[in-house]
């Protein structure tokens, strides 16, 4: 069984660009989790998507935005790039969006802002 | 509101000793915690979920205590190995308030010398 995928695997931007960042759940997951993983922080939630729609995001500003497609893979789109969006991006699926769920990670985005 | 605090950002011990991880929250308790590891430049791997009327849940070699009164999980690896040697999260997950998302600790990174 394929695990969680994402593409690409490295992204050099410029600031005020943007990027977009995919990510394929593993076959039957319906819901996606994206993380920001900065240098030295642990994993800030960003965003959480089931069934095609968005249940919950982290305090992040509204430039960080995302959309989940009727095959439960998902987009996470961030704007107006700043230097500090440098990070490793990391998506997550599980079956549903159920507390007690593990959430099977991808090998993550690595963003770089230049 | 929630705060994770994992005991040490690096903890250093000898082959074959017992490596116990730390992890504290402020305020309520989660209706679940779980543990995931982390190797360099990789996503997190779950390895166990304990639930907040469980006192201890048990692995192979790891066990993971679970106490409310203290509002801390402990993580344990007995007979531990060089192969152990990750970074390891713990996450509470905030089902039960507004919040219902998990929110990661920054982790502690685990080093067993042969």
């Amino acid at each position: 069984e394929a695990g969680v995928t994402q593409s690409p695997t490295h992204l050099i931007k410029t600031r005020g660009q943007q990027a977009t960042l995919r990510c394929s759940p593993i076959s039957g997951h319906t819901s996606v989790y994206w993380y920001q993983q900065a240098l030295g922080l642990g994993l800030q939630f960003l965003l959480w998507y089931d069934e095609g729609e968005e249940r919950n995001r982290g305090n992040f500003p509204p430039r960080f935005s995302g959309r989940q497609f009727p095959n439960y893979s998902s987009e996470l789109n961030v704007n107006a790039l700043e230097l500090e969006d440098s990070a490793l991006y990391l998506c997550a699926s599980s079956p549903e969006g159920l507390p007690y769920n593990e959430q099977f990670f991808g090998p993550g985005t690595r963003l770089t802002v230049l | 509101s929630q705060k994770i605090e994992q005991n040490s950002e690096a903890l250093n011990i000898q082959e074959g000793k017992t490596a116990t991880l730390t992890c504290n929250y402020t305020n309520y308790s989660p209706a679940y915690l779980q543990w995931y590891r982390q190797d360099p430049g990789r996503g997190p791997v779950f390895l166990l979920l304990i639930r907040e009327n469980e006192k201890e849940k048990r692995k192979e070699r790891l066990k993971v205590t679970f106490d409310t009164t203290l509002k801390q999980s402990l993580f344990h690896i007995t007979a531990s190995q060089p192969a152990d040697s990750a970074t390891y999260l713990c996450a509470l997950d905030m089902s039960g308030s507004s919040a219902s998302k998990i929110i990661f600790g920054s982790g502690t990174r685990l080093s067993i010398r042969p």
